[in-house]
């Protein structure tokens, strides 16, 4: 079964629009970790934000913010006034315990980005 | 500047060779992963290691070997027993495997069977 779910496979927006990306998942644990990463064209994936189950607090950093809300398992990731440099794929990643200290990040399918000028 | 090496950049090999791609992270990181990465999916993780000299299998570990005898190497080697070896190869490393830690990744492989 599928852990990560991005239904999103690609978007496509203008320049300064504000793109939001969606992310489902599944855990039994009652302790996980999600996660954003950016792969740029170059293909290096770059970490972006991170947030642990028990801290449903949302935030904003700069033009990043995410909604994370446990009672739909969704951690949505929103980009603000999208730059052509945002264009990208982003994964969703789900960090979570197989057995004694030993965890496992599941990614999801990822979500091409593509932000025109 | 701390970071994370992959080479080579491409790699081609013949139906048959086996081939090992390099991982270094200067880092100083305790734990290491290997990802393979196909057209519109996502990362699957082939190895990890939390230490030097010892390691574990991923969801996709048939047709990969790997050694951790420093802790600053994780070299996998792709062995003609991978049906279908064609893929985007990331490495990654975080301070522990404590679940929590950011994996950072190097730039990749991209291995392309003749």
């Amino acid at each position: 079964a599928q852990k990560v779910t991005q239904a999103q496979t690609e978007i496509s927006v203008v320049e300064k629009e504000d793109v939001t990306l969606d992310c489902v998942y599944e855990t039994r644990d009652t302790t996980y970790y999600l996660f954003w990463y950016k792969q740029p064209p170059s293909g290096e994936l770059v970490f972006l934000i991170r947030r642990n189950s028990f801290d449903e607090q949302n935030e904003i950093s700069g033009r990043y913010s995410w909604n994370f809300q446990k009672s739909t398992s969704s951690f949505n990731f929103t980009i603000t006034a999208s730059q052509v440099v945002d264009s990208a794929v982003y994964f969703c990643a789900l960090s979570e315990l197989v057995r004694s200290n030993d965890y496992k990040l599941s990614f999801g399918a990822g979500t091409t980005v593509t932000v025109r000028a | 500047d701390g970071g994370i090496t992959q080479s080579p950049k491409y790699l081609f090999r013949k139906e048959g060779q086996n081939v090992t791609l390099s991982c270094e992270q200067n880092l100083n990181h305790d734990a290491m992963y290997w990802y393979r990465q196909d057209p519109g999916q996502g990362l699957r993780l082939i190895y990890y290691s939390q230490i030097v000299n010892d390691f574990q299998k991923g969801d996709i570990a048939e047709g990969y070997s790997v050694s951790r005898e420093k802790k600053e190497s994780f070299p996998l080697t792709v062995t003609s027993a991978q049906k279908n070896p064609t893929a985007f190869y990331l490495c990654a490393s975080s301070k522990t495997d404590r679940g929590y830690n950011e994996q950072f990744f190097g730039p990749g492989t991209r291995l392309t069977v003749l």
